[in-house]
C-alpha cells in the first residue's frame, strides 16, 4: 500500500514563475493538509482540503497560492509569482477520517527553491 | 498555534532511554497529546496520542501527568536512527496539528 506521494521532490523556479506541487494521498483517504517548512523552523499549517472542497484555508498567504483537491486526480498546490520567501519544503499528509483518531500520514516533501 | 512547550535540544546515548518532556498547561478537557517525530528533512512520522491514560505501542510509551499539564515521551532503547526533531502537539477534533519547533534528539554512540 502506497504512502503519501508527492511530486515533485525537487523544484527550481526563477522568481515571477509559477510552481505547481502535487500530493496522491494513500488509498482510501479522502482528507489532504498542506504543511510548509521554511529553513530550520517548524512546520506550518497551510490548508486542509477533502475531495471538491476547502475546509480551512487559514494558514493560507492571501495572494499567490491557492489549493485543490479534485473528484479525481491529486491535490495540487499552486503558487503563482514565486518569490525568494517562497522557498521552502511543502509536506502533504492525508487521513482517513478527520473525525478518527487524527493520525496524519505525511509525503516526503517538495522542495522549492527560487532563483 | 502551538500551546506546547518543549526543550530545544536534547542527548541520550545509544541503549538508554530517552524521555523528552513536553508542557501543555493550558490543555482543554476534549484535547489529546499527539508526538511525531521528523527524521532529517523526511515527512513527520506519527509516534503516539493519548487523551488522559498513559500509552505504549511498538515505537514509543507517552506519560501524561494527571492532572494533564505534561507529558513525557519514552523511547525505551534509543538507537541512532532515532536522531530526530520530536513535536508535541495538542489536538482536538475539528482543529489543525500545530507545530512548534519541537525538540531535536541527538543520539550519542
Amino acid at each position: 500500500n502506497a504512502g503519501v506521494m508527492q511530486n515533485p521532490r525537487h523544484l527550481v523556479r526563477r522568481r515571477g514563475q509559477e510552481a505547481r506541487l502535487r500530493c496522491s494521498p494513500m488509498k482510501g483517504h479522502s482528507h489532504v493538509y498542506w504543511y510548509r517548512q521554511l529553513p530550520e523552523e517548524g512546520l506550518k499549517f497551510m490548508v486542509y482540503l477533502q475531495k471538491e472542497n476547502i475546509i480551512d484555508e487559514s494558514g493560507m498567504p492571501k495572494e499567490r497560492f491557492s489549493a485543490e483537491f479534485p473528484k479525481e486526480g491529486p491535490s495540487i498546490l499552486r503558487i503563482q509569482q514565486v518569490v525568494r520567501g517562497d522557498s521552502a519544503a511543502y509536506f502533504c499528509a492525508s487521513s482517513l477520517q478527520f473525525r478518527n483518531t487524527g493520525e496524519l500520514f505525511f509525503g516526503e516533501g517538495s522542495r522549492l527553491t527560487v532563483l | 498555534d502551538a500551546k506546547t512547550t518543549q526543550p530545544t535540544s536534547m542527548d541520550c546515548a545509544e541503549g538508554r532511554a530517552a524521555n523528552l518532556p513536553c508542557n501543555h498547561s493550558t490543555i482543554s478537557g476534549n484535547e489529546y497529546v499527539y508526538w511525531y517525530r521528523q527524521i532529517h528533512s523526511q515527512g513527520p512520522q506519527y509516534i503516539i496520542h493519548g487523551l488522559k491514560n498513559n500509552e505504549t505501542n511498538e515505537m514509543a510509551s507517552l506519560i501524561i501527568t494527571e492532572d494533564r499539564k505534561s507529558s513525557t515521551l519514552i523511547l525505551p532503547h534509543a538507537t541512532l536512527r532515532d536522531t530526530a526533531v520530536y513535536y508535541c502537539i495538542v489536538y482536538a477534533t475539528g482543529n489543525q496539528f500545530y507545530f512548534g519547533t519541537g525538540t531535536s534528539l541527538t543520539v550519542i554512540p
